[in-house]
């Protein structure tokens, strides 16, 4: 099972730059999450989605836009790149069946650069 | 609205000693909590969930971590560190109804393990 995979890995991006980042989870689940890590600072919410079809606002949504037009991809977008957007960025998916079952998966995670 | 503080950034020990970790949480409602794990340039990995069914957790590689109501803790612990267990981690802790959405991490607390 390849889980949650994320692309790219690695990409440093000039300020203005617009790119892509590509989250696919083959395990069917209806959650997927974007979080981004920064020192000191944890994981933040950027954007998550219940559904395909379905996104909403997390915590930091700011700079930042997604899509979920397929069940097993969600998709984040940065339109016009920032230094303040320098961060290694997650993707999660999860399933709830219910409190007992129920966990969420994580990608290995794309550092990305803006200069 | 739901929050976690971990106190202290760092925390190092020595091969074979006890290993604890603090974490405390605010929730309006009953939490779900969780502690993960991430090795350098990894994802994270669950190490132990808290879903309202016993307040003693046990998870892998020898942790577990105990829910206490009145103090609003759930502190990951180890009887014995290993060299392995140097690693950062992070307690989250998400709506009781609700699974994994909207995970509300902590800052992280990197454990350092001397031999």
């Amino acid at each position: 099972n390849a889980g949650v995979t994320q692309t790219p890995k690695f990409r440093v991006l000039k300020t203005g730059q617009s790119m892509t980042l590509l989250c696919a989870q083959d395990m069917n689940h209806e959650y997927m999450y974007w979080y981004r890590q920064d020192p000191g600072m944890g994981l933040r919410l950027i954007h998550y989605s219940v559904g395909e079809g379905t996104t909403a606002k997390g915590e930091v949504p700011d700079g930042y836009n997604v899509s979920r037009l397929k069940k097993q991809n969600f998709l984040l977008g940065l339109e016009s790149a920032a230094p303040s957007q320098t961060s290694v960025y997650f993707c999660a998916s999860s399933y709830y069946r219910d409190r007992v079952n129920t966990e969420a998966f994580f990608g290995q995670g794309t550092r990305l650069t803006v200069v | 609205a739901q929050s976690v503080t971990q106190l202290g950034s760092h925390v190092s020990v020595s091969e074979g000693a006890l290993v604890l970790l603090r974490c405390n949480y605010s929730s309006s409602v009953p939490p779900y909590l969780f502690w993960y794990v991430q090795y350098p340039n990894q994802g994270l990995q669950l190490l132990l969930k808290y879903t309202s069914a016993a307040t003693l957790v046990k998870g892998i590689n020898g942790f577990e971590a105990e829910f206490k109501k009145s103090e609003t803790s759930f502190h990951l612990t180890k009887p014995s560190a290993h060299m392995s267990d140097a690693a950062e981690y992070f307690c989250a802790v998400s709506k009781g109804n609700t699974g994994f959405q909207k995970l509300v991490f902590g800052t992280g607390t990197r454990l350092l393990v001397s031999p």
